[in-house]
């Protein structure tokens, strides 16, 4: 029952360019920062931007976040087989009151 | 380098309480936020509720009536209880550090524990 929706999954060569889409409202990603995170199955989340484009200092930059309106995406370049994991938004809904995860993204490797 | 250690029964019986502790080892418990959130087998991540380190209190709509937070900064963790469980309440959870500090628009986790599997059945 998540208000943020994400694509099932999404997939590129070592070396390419992936984006996740995480698409929202006015009263969650269009009024509140978004966050994203990476979940290697068998593992805890980590957080990988939050405040819609900001990396913890141990994130590389090969992962970058930006929001528009309503939307949110993150890019990971340079993809590597470590990558291969499952990718959630998160955003805090203003008028549900209640915070929200995506509905996750499996990024492949091909 | 702080960690989060979750604990508690893995296996709790329909209609009874579900207790978990959240300790925070290596670090404080303020000025943050700390936050309870639950991955039931194969399905995705759904926040249960934040806690400041004042004891002030965010919790999910869709388990409000059922979920108390609490925080006891002399043990330095958090626990959760939640009240007449079903197998819908069957789970990973994990307890991890809002760094943001709001709980609300900048909500933002950036310390997990590594989560306890808690199981609802007779």
């Amino acid at each position: 029952q998540s208000v943020l929706t994400q694509p099932p999954s999404v997939s590129a060569a070592p070396g390419q360019k992936v984006t996740i889409s995480c698409s929202g409202s006015n009263s969650n990603i269009g009024k509140n920062y978004v966050s994203w995170y990476q979940q290697v199955p068998g593992t805890g989340p980590k957080l990988l931007i939050y405040d819609n484009k900001k990396r913890p200092s141990e994130i590389p930059d090969r992962f970058s976040g930006s929001k528009s309106g309503t939307a949110a995406t993150l890019g990971i370049t340079g993809l590597q087989t470590g990558d291969e994991a499952d990718y959630y938004c998160g955003a805090w809904d203003s008028s549900l009151r209640c915070y929200f995860f995506g509905t996750g993204t499996k990024v492949t490797v091909l | 380098q702080v960690q989060l250690q979750e604990s508690g029964p893995g296996l709790v019986k329909p209609s009874e309480t579900l207790s978990l502790t959240c300790t925070v080892i290596g670090g404080s418990v303020s000025p943050y936020y700390w936050a309870w959130i639950r991955q039931s087998p194969g399905k995705g991540l759904e926040w249960i509720g934040s806690i400041y380190y004042t004891g002030s209190t965010y919790y999910s709509p869709s388990l409000k009536s059922r979920l108390t937070l609490s925080l006891d900064t002399s043990q330095n963790h958090a626990s959760l209880k939640l009240s007449s469980v079903t197998a819908a309440d069957t789970a990973v959870y994990y307890c991890a550090r809002d760094v943001d500090g709001s709980a609300t628009w900048g909500a933002a986790f950036d310390i997990w524990g590594r989560g306890t599997m808690v199981t609802v059945s007779s």
